[in-house]
């Protein structure tokens, strides 16, 4: 199967909201409502930020929030701090096994 | 609450073997997926395979498909990753995942070939 597709880079300023595609095919985001999404800082091990499309683990700020229509779903941060600067990547059930997307890197102007 | 505990970091030379271990706890390890992610250097996450310890059905991506073996010893609720004759490329950071539900991830194998 082939990796979910991401764009390379998006970047906001402190404050904006952002968000950040992950289309994939009618196969696995298209038909499954098991998309999750990592956060990964430089050097430090992936951390779940949502699962199953829009869930979002105990702990993690509520600025986070996904979404999917179709084949795509999506990330959404509001209220951007410093801190959210790090790659992102999203994960989906394929029926048959898990496949990623190949990740966005966050840039917090 | 599920936990995945992984073995130790290992340094090893090209063409020998390797096995990495994966224990998990707080869930029916025998009747749940379980897999294994790779991320080389600088690079992003690559699921490799899934197993669903019971009867050891493996789902390898293609890519791994053939490079690495993934098994499991339900009475230990341990996961396996294996290889019979690491490659320079081999170097990476190895974790595995219970992906159902929230997800859980272990700590992450660092493997330097």
């Amino acid at each position: 199967q082939s990796a979910l597709t991401q764009p390379a880079s998006v970047s906001g300023s402190p404050g904006q909201s952002i968000t950040i595609s992950c289309t994939g095919a009618s196969s696995d985001v298209g038909s499954y409502n098991l998309v999750s999404w990592y956060q990964q800082h430089p050097g430090k091990a992936p951390k779940l930020m949502i699962y199953d499309v829009s869930e979002r683990p105990s702990g993690v700020s509520n600025r986070f929030s996904g979404s999917k229509s179709g084949k795509t779903a999506s990330l959404t941060i509001s209220g951007l701090q410093a801190e959210d600067e790090a790659d992102y990547y999203c994960c989906s059930y394929t029926g048959r096994d898990w496949v990623f997307g190949g990740g966005t890197e966050l840039t917090v102007l | 609450e599920v936990q995945l505990v992984q073995s130790g970091a290992e340094v090893k030379k090209p063409g020998e073997s390797l096995k990495i271990s994966c224990m998990g706890a707080g869930y029916t390890f025998a009747s749940n997926w379980i897999g294994w992610v790779r991320q080389m250097p600088g690079k992003g996450l690559e699921w490799m395979g899934i197993i669903f310890p019971f009867d050891s059905d493996v789902r390898y991506s293609p890519p791994f498909q053939g490079q690495v073996t993934i098994s499991a010893d339900y009475s230990m609720s341990t996961v396996y990753l294996q290889w019979s004759s690491l490659k320079a490329s081999d170097s990476a950071m190895y974790y595995c995942v219970f992906p159902s539900g929230s997800p859980s991830w272990g700590q992450g194998t660092l493997v330097t070939v």
